[in-house]
C-alpha cells in the first residue's frame, strides 16, 4: 500500500473484553513502532520491532499488552482484559531504516466503557 | 521520564509571523526528528537532523541542535493558518533507536 494502515479506526468494547488492533506498515520497511496517544496528551511508546531481532517491549505498561509482528510485516497489539485507562488512540509507525523517518498511520481510536 | 520535551506546550502567533519552538531530551542520541499532528490523528514527518549537525532547513522550517545543552529548535518563518498543529520532537534514547516523543507544542495561526 501507498502508506501505513491500521485496523479498525475505531474501536468500543466493554471493560475486560479482548481487543486486537491490526498495523500494516508500508512493504520493505523493517521497522515498526506502536505507540499510544491519551486526550491531549504526548505519544508513549509502547514496542519496537526491528527486522528478526527481538521485539523492545520495554514501553508495555502491563502483561495485559503483547504485540506480534508476523513474517516481518503486519503487526498485531492485544490488549487482553482492558480497562477504561487503556482508552486512547494506539498509532503505528514504520520506517525504511533504523533510525529513519516514520511514517505512521492514522490510528485506532479504542474506547473501554 | 519523559527523553523529549518541548516549550511552550501552547504557542498562539499571527499569520506571517515566525514561530519557534524548543525541545530539549536527556541522553545521547543518534538523531532528532521533528513531527507534525493534525486533528489528533496520525503524525507526519518534518525533518531529521542527525548527532554531527547543527542546522537544517527544509522550506519554511529551519532546525538547529545543540548537544552540548541537548536541545533542539524548530522555526516556522511566515506562519499561516494551514500551519495551525501540534508539533513533536522524537529522540532514540542512548542510541537503542527506541524513539521517545516528546508532550508536544500546541500551534495556532491566527488569520
Amino acid at each position: 500500500g501507498a502508506g501505513v494502515s491500521q485496523s479498525p479506526s475505531n474501536k468500543v468494547t466493554e471493560k475486560g473484553k479482548d481487543v486486537e488492533l491490526r498495523c500494516d506498515p508500508i512493504s520493505g520497511h523493517t521497522a515498526l513502532y506502536w505507540y499510544r496517544q491519551s486526550l491531549g496528551q504526548g505519544l508513549e511508546f509502547l514496542i519496537y520491532f526491528q527486522g528478526n531481532s527481538a521485539p523492545d517491549k520495554s514501553g508495555l505498561p502491563s502483561d495485559r499488552f503483547s504485540a506480534e509482528r508476523t513474517g516481518g510485516s503486519v503487526s498485531t497489539l492485544t490488549i487482553q482484559r482492558t480497562q477504561q485507562e487503556d482508552s486512547a488512540v494506539y498509532l503505528c509507525a514504520s520506517s525504511l531504516l533504523t533510525g529513519g523517518m516514520k511514517f505512521f498511520g492514522p490510528g485506532t481510536r479504542l474506547t473501554v466503557l | 521520564s519523559q527523553q523529549g520535551e518541548e516549550d511552550p506546550q501552547a504557542l498562539s502567533i499571527q499569520e506571517g509571523e515566525n514561530a519557534t519552538m524548543n525541545c530539549s531530551y536527556k541522553t545521547s542520541i543518534n538523531n532528532l526528528q521533528w513531527y507534525r499532528q493534525n486533528s489528533g490523528r496520525g503524525l507526519v514527518h518534518l525533518i531529521l537532523i542527525r548527532s554531527n549537525e547543527r542546522e537544517k532547513h527544509s522550506g519554511r522550517l529551519r532546525v538547529t541542535l545543540d548537544t552540548s545543552k541537548k536541545s533542539s529548535s524548530l522555526l516556522i518563518t511566515a506562519s499561516r493558518a494551514a500551519d495551525t498543529a501540534s508539533y513533536f520532537c522524537a529522540t532514540d534514547a542512548s542510541g537503542t533507536y527506541k524513539y521517545i516523543f516528546g508532550t508536544g507544542t500546541r500551534l495556532k495561526v491566527l488569520a
